[in-house]
């Protein structure tokens, strides 16, 4: 099973609606989880991270984490052309090894 | 607001060279990281740096490969003698302390290895 898996996309979301990002992890012991951003040929941005059950709201974005199930997701609300990006999530295995999922492409359509 | 920086922002060299990283953390960070990113695959974790020391790496940092903190602001990646292999973006990152915080990237050196 692989450490972290997104659903590489692309995944294409019309001018104003929500875009819903998923992410599992297999390490049970993980305790910080972050979305970061990135625009082709840049490097991460991050936009949130989330350490507890539940949801975490930070302006048009909403990280979900369910340790239970392993899981956790980047909700954008009234999505803009400038929210086109790869998005990553990100989970610590162990206190140093930040380790990527190979993120999901999302083309937000004018 | 503080950013971690990097230079130079493209290398290219040749196959069987040295080349030389160079990283300049947040002033008050103390937790140093190099990642790497093939075109089109994800990011890599490739070593850890804590108190002039390396805490964690990959297999990926095999003994080609060396970090170093030469004076209180800069952390170097050195790549011994480069392989085609090794052409990839590589980012330093920073975190200030505390188990599993946010790590805060830099913009990145695109290494092209011909």
């Amino acid at each position: 099973q692989k450490e972290v898996e997104q659903n590489s996309g692309p995944l294409s979301v019309p001018e104003g609606a929500i875009a819903s990002l998923n992410c599992t992890y297999s390490d049970r012991g993980s305790q910080s989880f972050f979305w970061y951003r990135q625009y082709s040929g840049k490097s991460p941005e991050l936009i949130m991270f989330i350490y507890s059950n539940g949801d975490k709201e930070d302006g048009r974005f909403t990280a979900q984490l369910n340790k239970a199930s392993q899981y956790v997701s980047l909700l954008i609300r009234d999505s803009q052309p400038s929210d086109s990006a790869t998005y990553l999530c990100a989970v610590y295995l162990g206190n140093e090894k930040l380790t990527f999922g190979t993120g999901t492409r999302l083309t937000i359509i004018p | 607001e503080p950013e971690v920086t990097q230079t130079p922002s493209h290398q290219v060299t040749q196959m069987g060279q040295e080349v030389i990283l160079r990283c300049v953390p947040i002033s008050n960070h103390l937790y140093f990281y190099w990642y790497r990113q093939i075109l089109g695959q994800k990011v890599e974790f490739l070593v850890s740096f804590y108190n002039n020391e390396i805490s964690e790496k990959s297999e990926i940092f095999d003994d080609q490969f060396s970090v170093e903190r030469p004076d209180g602001s800069n952390f170097t990646l050195k790549i011994r003698s480069t392989k085609l292999e090794d052409s990839a973006m590589y980012f330093c990152a920073s975190r200030v302390g505390g188990a599993q915080e946010t790590q805060y990237f830099g913009p990145g050196t695109r290494l092209l290895v011909l």
